[in-house]
């Protein structure tokens, strides 16, 4: 069985610009999540999504946001991108929820 | 509030030696699941193990044993006979299972353990 996908691997932006960053689960799990990982703040949770429902939220600003599709592929979107941005994004879906989140390899977001 | 703590920031040992990986959590929830993830330096969080807050049997895979006590709220990770390809950063994680809106599996990390082993 395939593993959770997210595209693109690698990105490069410049401050102002706004990016989409996409998930794919792995097959037959209704559940994704987003987290964001720094050097200084470490693993954060973004957002979770539930059968296209957000389910939970993390502390971000309204500029991170998401949504999930009726395949269950999920994408966020985070306008007006700042340079403490950058940062590696993963997404992590499971079959239910609670349960097991299973990572993708992440997205990493260079904002210059 | 909840709060997973990963006291030890890097470790560094020769291969075969065993090493554990300490953490320590805290919730005021009485149903919940920890974790454990390794992170290769390719970047994939790798799941290791999941726990819930009314099993309190140690598990042992392999060369992998997990520890965890609600006494002191920790949930240790130890590494018999470590090898090379074991070197990583290791996460503990912690799940409340459910909030004010119901199921979730948003989850709480601790900052992470560097586990680097020597030949």
């Amino acid at each position: 069985k395939a593993g959770v996908t997210q595209t693109p691997r690698y990105l490069i932006k410049t401050r102002g610009q706004q990016v989409t960053l996409s998930c794919s689960p792995i097959s037959g799990h209704r559940s994704v999540s987003w987290y964001q990982q720094t050097p200084g703040q470490g693993l954060q949770f973004l957002f979770e999504y539930f059968s296209e429902t957000q389910r939970n939220k993390g502390n971000f600003p309204g500029r991170f946001s998401g949504r999930q599709f009726s395949n269950s592929r999920s994408e966020m979107n985070v306008s007006t991108l700042e340079l403490g941005d950058s940062a590696l994004y993963l997404c992590a879906s499971s079959l239910g929820s609670p349960d097991t989140q299973y990572f993708g390899p992440g997205t990493r977001l260079t904002v210059l | 509030a909840q709060k997973v703590t990963q006291a030890q920031t890097e470790i560094s040992v020769v291969e075969k030696e065993d090493v554990t990986l300490d953490c320590v959590y805290e919730t005021r929830d009485t149903t919940y699941y920890l974790f454990w993830y390794k992170q290769p330096p390719s970047g994939e969080l790798v799941f290791l193990i999941r726990r819930n807050s009314f099993d309190e049997q140690n598990e042992i895979s392999g060369r992998y044993s997990w520890n965890f006590q609600k006494s002191t709220s920790s949930f240790n990770f130890t590494i018999t006979a470590s090898q090379v390809v074991d070197s990583a950063v290791y996460f503990c994680a912690l799940s409340e299972a459910v909030n004010y809106g119901g199921a979730t599996n948003k989850l709480i990390f601790g900052t992470g353990t560097l586990l680097a082993v020597q030949p």
